[in-house]
């Protein structure tokens, strides 16, 4: 059990365009659900958390009208990455977790280039 | 300030024989304890945790030992192989709002 699909897993879009990567926890319900950003050769760096049915709160320096992160259901939260620049080209991964868990489910990650 | 450090960027084993992963923190407020592994363009994988209140847990080859007073914990892998290689990352738990702090991650090769 604990499976997270993202979809897509990898996409390449043009500059200014907008792109909304999907994260689905299969068999268990996500009552939080976490984004990270990871660089080449960097550690996984947490963008923003988000609570079923409310807002997400976003760490320092990670803009939120250009990560726009929605988590409407319990198995389903996306992240659309707005008026997309090369520089936001990462590979972004997300994870959920149950109500009170400790452990992090994490999908498989999406690969954005933005040319 | 880098709450959750893990000092060795990577680190090089004889297959067969033991690697050991080492992890400090600074903060007291760390409830849970986790190692996750990770191969390149994958998501980390969950591999063993560890309660504040132990100094040890067991999972087949893998522990991870606690020393609460050192503010240390280590993982080791015995025997190591072929299919450990991967980046090791150290996750504490934060008691106040359960959220995971990470270490920078630590490469590890198995030579063969």
């Amino acid at each position: 059990g604990a499976v997270v699909s993202q979809h897509p897993s990898w996409v390449i879009c043009k500059s200014g365009t907008s792109v909304k990567i999907e994260c689905r926890s299969l068999d268990f319900q996500a009552t939080t659900m976490f984004w990270y950003r990871q660089f080449p050769k960097q550690s996984l760096m947490l963008m923003a958390t988000s609570n079923e049915g409310s807002k997400a709160t976003y760490e320092q320096g990670v803009e939120k009208d250009k990560f726009l992160i929605n988590h409407a259901s319990l198995t389903l939260s996306t992240l659309t990455v707005t008026s997309a620049h090369p520089e936001d080209s990462s590979f972004y991964i997300c994870s959920a977790r149950r109500l009170a868990g400790y452990e992090q489910y994490f999908g498989p990650g999406t690969r954005l280039t933005v040319t | 300030d880098q709450q959750v450090k893990q000092n060795s960027p990577s680190l090089s084993v004889q297959e067969g024989r033991i690697s050991i992963l080492n992890c400090d923190y600074t903060n007291s407020m760390f409830d849970y304890f986790l190692w996750y592994k990770k191969y390149p363009a994958e998501g980390p994988t969950f591999l063993i945790s560890i309660s504040s209140i132990k100094d040890k847990n067991e999972d087949g080859r893998f522990t991870v030992f606690l020393n609460k007073s050192a503010k240390h914990l280590s993982l080791h892998i015995v025997p190591s192989q072929p299919g450990d290689s991967a980046v090791y990352f150290c996750a504490a738990r934060e008691v106040s709002n359960y959220q995971l702090i990470w270490g920078a991650g630590t490469k590890l090769i198995i030579k063969p």
